[in-house]
């Protein structure tokens, strides 16, 4: 049982390209989350899904996109990548609503130039 | 909407010493209220967690919480503290009608010999 992986764990971009984290649970969980980490801010909400085929934005969804064809897997997409995107990415998962914890992945460090 | 605070951005503390992180959080109902740990490089990991009942939650590596509603604050302590708790901590809150979570801003602990 590996919980919740991650790839890359890291990968640096230059301004404008585009590239795609993957994000692969095996608890079946219904719901999966991909937040943001920077220094002083805690975790910030990007997109989460509810169910596969579904996704909506969190509190930070300006220049990602998301996908989630199969229920285990989560996809979180930067077009054009921008330096204000530099951040540690994690992706976790639940059962529910808030009301049970939410399991979460490694990490991925992402710089962009 | 829900909020965390954490008023304390750094604490530095001895070992064997006990320790004390604050956490207040914003929401009009009884919340979920949760406490994570990220060692350096690592994901979050669940110390602990408050749904009802006992106010008083015990956790892993010998953590507590007490879920004080008058003070809306779930404050995390440790009785004795070991160089392996050096960490950030995160203190996060749900609803009961939501899927997500809100996190504080973290406090990072720092255990000096």
């Amino acid at each position: 049982n590996a919980g919740v992986t991650q790839t890359p764990k890291f990968r640096v971009l230059k301004t404008g390209q585009s590239m795609t984290l993957l994000c692969a649970q095996d608890m079946n969980h219904e719901y999966m989350y991909w937040y943001r980490q920077d220094p002083g801010m805690g975790l910030r909400l990007i997109h989460y899904s509810v169910g596969e085929g579904t996704t909506a934005k969190g509190e930070v969804p300006d220049g990602y996109n998301v996908s989630r064809l199969k229920k285990q897997n989560f996809l979180l997409g930067l077009e054009s990548a921008a330096p204000s995107q530099t951040s540690v990415y994690f992706c976790a998962s639940s059962w529910e609503t808030g009301g049970n914890e939410q399991f979460f992945g490694p990490g991925t460090r992402l710089t962009v130039l | 909407a829900q909020s965390v605070t954490q008023p304390d951005i750094h604490i530095t503390v001895s070992e064997g010493a006990s320790l004390e992180l604050r956490c207040n959080y914003s929401y009009g109902a009884t919340p979920y209220l949760f406490w994570y740990v990220q060692s350096p490089g690592q994901g979050l990991q669940l110390l602990l967690k408050y749904f009802s009942g006992d106010t008083l939650v015990q956790g892993i590596k010998g953590f507590e919480a007490e879920f004080k509603r008058s003070q809306s604050s779930f404050n995390l302590r440790k009785p004795s503290v070991h160089w392996s708790d050096a960490a950030e901590y995160f203190c996060a809150v749900g609803a009961t009608n939501d899927y997500k979570l809100s996190f504080g801003a973290g406090t990072t602990v720092t255990v000096r010999a």
